[in-house]
């Protein structure tokens, strides 16, 4: 998965505890993106990062937090999580040449109970 | 087909038959629309792309259709294997903006 490292790859917790999702890259891309998908409504984005410290909100924003220290490492933050958030969590880097090509993680899939 | 509630489109055909995958999209002023195959367990993956002052492109076993006058997209894959067996989606992108995905269709090839 083009140098794409999401841990972990499974998680399942409680409501209400955080929880926090690595993305790891080493094409050393700029851009990083945090999706989620769930059925019926295909990739939202939650937030992305066009370099280190730049984020910015997606679609799907709320009650998600990201940082990026580094160029290679985007952590997504779900502060207090609630069942809503149980869903398959996928990272993506990008270079944003024309065309842009979204190059994917394997996923994470998190179960909030 | 048209997706209902949470259950995603799909298309079943037999191995070694031509398929269509077609996706209606939103914003007559997309620049981009891409083609994203995404198998069992794993991440969406590349598969093409079409500019939006083209109406066909072609790959290596498929070809992108776009209709601008009814904002619609297709993806026809030559002779169907069972390896193509995936979820499909379809995306539009503005330049310099995100990409945003249609809920994808989910096709099945039967050998």
């Amino acid at each position: 998965d083009a140098g794409i490292t999401q841990s972990p790859r499974h998680k399942v917790t409680e409501t209400g505890t955080p929880v926090t999702l690595r993305c790891h890259q080493t094409e050393n891309h700029r851009y990083m993106y945090w999706y989620r998908q769930d059925p019926g409504h295909g990739l939202r984005l939650i937030h992305y990062s066009y370099g280190v410290k730049d984020t910015d909100k997606g679609e799907v924003s709320d009650g998600y937090s990201v940082s990026r220290s580094k160029t290679e490492d985007f952590l997504l933050t779900l502060e207090s999580a609630t069942s809503s958030q149980t869903s398959v969590y996928f990272c993506a880097i990008s270079e944003r040449v024309v065309p842009e090509k979204l190059f994917f993680g394997s996923g994470t899939q998190l179960s909030v109970l | 087909g048209e997706s209902v509630g949470l259950h995603l489109p799909t298309l079943s055909v037999q191995e070694g038959d031509n398929s269509i995958i077609n996706c209606a999209y939103s914003n007559s002023a997309s620049d981009y629309f891409i083609w994203y195959k995404q198998e069992s367990g794993k991440g969406p993956q590349f598969i093409i792309d079409i500019r939006s002052n083209m109406d066909k492109r072609q790959g290596q076993r498929v070809t992108v259709l776009l209709n601008k006058t009814v904002k619609h997209l297709s993806l026809q894959i030559a002779a169907t294997q069972p390896g193509d067996s995936a979820v499909y989606f379809c995306a539009e992108k503005k330049l310099y903006d995100k990409v945003i995905f249609g809920p994808g269709t989910s096709l099945s090839v039967i050998p």
